[in-house]
């Protein structure tokens, strides 16, 4: 089945350690995103990118960073710089000739600071 | 800049009642209207859009919405629910000059909908 998988599901970090957090679509999109999302506080964009090896910085990119080297693939890795990790990431991506607004999730991997 | 207000951060309700999640946005140009749902611990999945044309739009699960561009709103609606509807759900908009950059949607803060044997 056609879908986006994210891992790992849960991860717990030690301050001061860098993370990475998998995304990987078969839906053969060009476009992928990811969301920070917080209790009450909605989704917020951290980073996304239209096409192979660009780019860009979303609302709340500061202490993440990103790559982009295959269509399928869009990690996340979570830096010490970041003040405030602990949260759930979701991943998505859409079809830049389909639907707008048609956003497609991945399942989502809940990050937690010790 | 656009932005969208959900005026409920929750909402319980019994099986079989009918509800209503309220979504209000603002924007000083036309919009594209979303609605999402998040089932628990899941990623997010789209309920139904308004585009353009007829202002009641039908999407998944029985509900549907109705865009008021007077009051700059987009209520999803529901007339009898079920414990599977138990959720939380998302306004989302972007505003049509993006051209549909998905970059561009702004979401809301959520609803949890609650729904009660």
């Amino acid at each position: 089945d056609g879908g986006i998988t994210q891992s790992p599901k849960y991860l717990f970090r030690k301050e001061g350690q860098n993370v990475t957090l998998s995304c990987e679509q078969n839906l053969n999109h060009d476009a992928m995103y990811w969301y920070r999302q917080d209790p009450g506080q909605g989704l917020r964009l951290i980073y996304y990118s239209q096409i192979v090896n660009d780019f860009q910085k979303g609302d709340i990119a500061e202490g993440y960073s990103v790559s982009r080297e295959k269509k399928e693939s869009f990690p996340l890795t979570v830096t010490s710089a970041q003040k405030n990790p602990t949260a759930f990431y979701l991943c998505a991506s859409s079809d830049g000739t389909g639907g707008i607004g048609e956003l497609f999730f991945g399942e989502g991997s809940r990050l937690t600071v010790l | 800049a656009q932005s969208v207000t959900q005026l409920d951060s929750q909402v319980p309700v019994f099986e079989e009642a009918p509800v209503e999640l309220r979504c209000n946005y603002s924007s000083s140009v036309s919009v594209y209207l979303f609605w999402y749902v998040q089932y628990p611990n899941q990623g997010l999945q789209l309920l139904l859009k308004y585009l353009s044309g007829s202002t009641l739009v039908k999407g998944i699960n029985g509900f549907e919405a109705e865009f008021n561009k007077s009051q700059t709103s987009f209520h999803l609606r529901k007339p009898s629910v079920h414990i599977s509807d138990t959720a939380e759900y998302f306004c989302a908009v972007s505003d049509v000059r993006s051209g549909g950059s998905n970059y561009k949607l702004t979401f809301g803060k959520g609803t949890l909908l609650t729904v009660n044997p």
